[in-house]
């Protein structure tokens, strides 16, 4: 299995350009996770996914960003328009509901992450 | 490339009791840190402790300390004291200091019972 697969690994955009990250699970996890790491606020959970269904958003930082998950292969981050206090690594990450129980998820394994700058 | 493994997916202690996590590590570079996250069911990352490699002294965070064991890549957990709050998953990641490239292992699910 490749793992989780984000794409692009870097991306360099101008203030108030659109900005679509994207991010494939691995495959037959039913739950995807949307981060964003900053040196300032450490690893912040954005958005997830259970069965292609945003469950949480609340993590998102303004109206300014978006995620959709329109398969259980894909899903997008889109920043529309960017700034720079939006620079950052955002990472995806995937994972499927075990046996444990019902309250929160199995293990997650975590894309390598998109290198974020606005300039 | 750098890689983290979580050889424990999960684990469950005894409240009051102590608890070890374990994490190993790969990478070529000299300069990184390492870190603990910790995820409870709000499923907020919440930093529990985080070990600069080039520092021998092995953090530590009130009831949290970690054994960082750099020659065997080598950066546990662990908790004193366990409190039903700790029930959470525990991700371990270490990031190269030169490009910030950062990695995550799977997690271990920490179960607090009473």
């Amino acid at each position: 299995d490749a793992g989780v697969i984000q794409s692009p690994r870097h991306e360099v955009t101008e203030m108030g350009q659109e900005v679509t990250l994207r991010c494939k699970p691995i495959s037959g996890h039913d739950y995807l996770f949307w981060y964003r790491q900053t040196m300032m606020r450490g690893l912040e959970l954005l958005i997830y996914f259970n069965n292609n269904v945003p469950i949480d958003d609340s993590g998102m930082p303004e109206d300014r960003f978006s995620a959709k998950m329109p398969n259980a292969s894909f899903s997008t981050l889109k920043i529309q328009p960017s700034e720079p206090r939006d620079s950052a690594v955002y990472f995806c990450a995937s994972a499927s509901r075990g046996l444990a129980g019902d309250w929160y998820q199995e293990t997650q394994y975590f894309g390598p992450g998109t290198r974020l700058l606005v300039l | 490339a750098q890689t983290v493994t979580q050889s424990q997916p999960e684990m469950s202690v005894q409240e009051a009791e102590t608890v070890t996590l374990s994490c190993t590590y790969d990478t070529s570079e000299n300069n990184y840190y390492l870190f603990w996250y910790k995820q409870p069911p709000s499923r907020q990352m919440i930093l529990v402790i985080r070990q600069e490699a080039y520092k021998q002294q092995n953090a530590t965070e009130n009831r949290f300390s970690v054994n960082f064991q750099k020659a065997a890549k080598s950066f546990s957990l662990k908790i004193s004291d366990s409190q039903l709050g700790d029930t959470a998953m525990y991700f371990c990641a270490s990031m190269e200091y030169n490009n910030n490239d950062m990695r995550f292992g799977a997690g271990t699910r920490l179960t607090v019972k009473p």
